[in-house]
């Protein structure tokens, strides 16, 4: 049973450039969350997925889109690519269903480095 | 709005220590709370949550944590470190209106010594 997949694993792009990450969830997973991870910091909640729509968002600006795919695969993509872009960018799958909330299963991650 | 706040950026112990990493959470509304641990060059995984069903949560890895109210707490505890508990930890907290946006603290990384 493959867990949750990110690509690419590393990139790196100059500013103002856009940038867009992929991420297969868990099989049987229907919700997709990303999150930030400065380094020495814990993740940051961008937003979430489910029937293809946007669910929740966090602090970030427009410049941070989304989407999910009937697969319930997703991507996130970030325009106009600023220095403090630069970081770990984590892609979660879990279970809409009661009593799953929070039980989240993590990629390993998308690290960009801006420049 | 929900935040949660951990005790020490670094923890180190000696193997066969207790170990203790403390969380305070804040929340105007019943708290979820977990705990979520990062082996290196790994995403995160699930230790443990809380969702009101009992206060003493045992996760896994030999790993519990304990719900206070009156204290804002949900430190998390093991009786005896072992070396391939070194990772790091974070505290999460959500609400059961909210139940999937899952806050995270800043971390706090464990240290075992020989």
């Amino acid at each position: 049973d493959a867990g949750v997949t990110q690509s690419p694993t590393h990139l790196i792009k100059t500013r103002g450039q856009q940038v867009t990450l992929r991420c297969s969830p868990k099989s049987g997973h229907d919700t997709v969350s990303w999150y930030q991870q400065a380094l020495g910091q814990g993740p940051q909640f961008i937003f979430q997925y489910y029937e293809e729509e946007e669910r929740q968002r966090g602090n970030f600006p427009d410049r941070f889109s989304g989407h999910q795919f009937p697969n319930y695969s997703s991507e996130l993509n970030v325009n106009a690519l600023l220095l403090g872009d630069s970081a770990l960018y984590l892609c979660a799958s879990s279970l809409i269903a009661a009593g799953k909330a929070g039980e989240l299963f993590f990629g390993e991650g998308s690290r960009l480095t801006v420049l | 709005a929900q935040s949660v706040t951990q005790l020490g950026s670094h923890v180190s112990v000696s193997e066969g220590a207790l170990v203790l990493l403390r969380c305070n959470y804040s929340s105007s509304v019943p708290p979820y709370l977990f705990w979520y641990v990062q082996y290196p060059n790994q995403g995160l995984q699930l230790l443990l949550k809380y969702t009101s069903a009992a206060t003493l949560v045992k996760g896994i890895n030999g790993f519990e944590a304990e719900f206070k109210k009156s204290e804002t707490s949900f430190h998390l505890t093991k009786p005896s470190a072992h070396m391939s508990d070194a990772a790091e930890y974070f505290c999460a907290v959500s609400s059961y209106s909210s139940a999937s946006k899952i806050i995270f603290g800043s971390g706090t990384r464990l240290s075992i010594r020989p």
